[in-house]
């Protein structure tokens, strides 16, 4: 069984502050882990995935994510983050299925 | 080059009403997915094709709940008998392949907004 879970339903940050959003993942067999952005009215779009190989992954807009397995850890960073950025992001996990577990999400908002 | 295409955008219709819902996937996709996005519920996984055929239906919530692919192409979902608690954003997505390998990236649709009134 999988599942995920996003810490932090809300996360406010100003313009150009360091942006952290938490994802811990529970997984039978190793894991393929996602970070999908969602702005209002539309479908998701890939930000990152994890695989397999290295570990620091490295994304779209200037995010980033690490898979650390001894903490069942994949959260996302971006070091400064932008107006633009606000958004609903939301973690996943596969395995040995192709259906996407997904996290509740955490709503990020940007101030000036 | 076109991403998933969802239609209508937005439906609204009486309790009781049958719904289709279509999904247009990136040409050549060969795995298709739908999933429900609900306040109370998050996002939800409803069904899984390969081809035309759907290994995964576990997550349809009840019998009036329905898929179906053709041509390996487009895919419909209906609903039928439609449900106040089925008001939600229905989501498609496709990935290139499927077959069990869960690292292939899925590229979502923009959604159809359901609401029953």
């Amino acid at each position: 069984a999988q599942s995920v879970t996003q810490l932090g339903s809300h996360v406010s940050v100003s313009e150009g502050a360091l942006v952290l959003l938490r994802c811990n993942y529970s997984s039978s067999v190793p894991p393929y882990l996602f970070w999908y952005v969602q702005y209002p009215n539309q479908g998701l779009q890939l930000l990152l995935k994890y695989t397999t190989g290295a570990t620091l992954v490295k994304g779209i807009n200037g995010f980033e994510a690490e898979f650390k397995k001894s903490e069942t850890s994949f959260h996302l960073t971006k070091p400064s983050a932008h107006m633009s950025d606000a958004a609903e992001y939301f973690c996943a996990v596969t395995g040995n299925t192709d259906k996407l577990i997904f996290g509740t999400g955490t709503r990020l908002q940007v101030f000036p | 080059g076109a991403g998933v295409s969802q239609s209508p955008s937005n439906k609204v219709t009486e309790k009781g009403k049958d719904v289709e819902l279509r999904c247009d996937p990136i040409s050549g996709h060969t795995a298709l997915y739908w999933y429900r996005q609900s306040l109370g519920q998050g996002l939800e996984f409803l069904i899984y094709f390969q081809g035309n055929s759907a290994p995964d239906k576990s997550g349809l919530p009840s019998d009036r709940f329905s898929a179906e692919r053709t041509g390996g192409s487009v895919s419909t979902l209906t609903i039928q008998r439609t449900q106040q608690e089925d008001s939600a954003v229905y989501l498609c997505a496709s990935s290139p392949s499927g077959g069990g390998n869960g690292n292939q990236p899925q590229h979502f649709g923009d959604g159809t907004r359901l609401s029953i009134l």
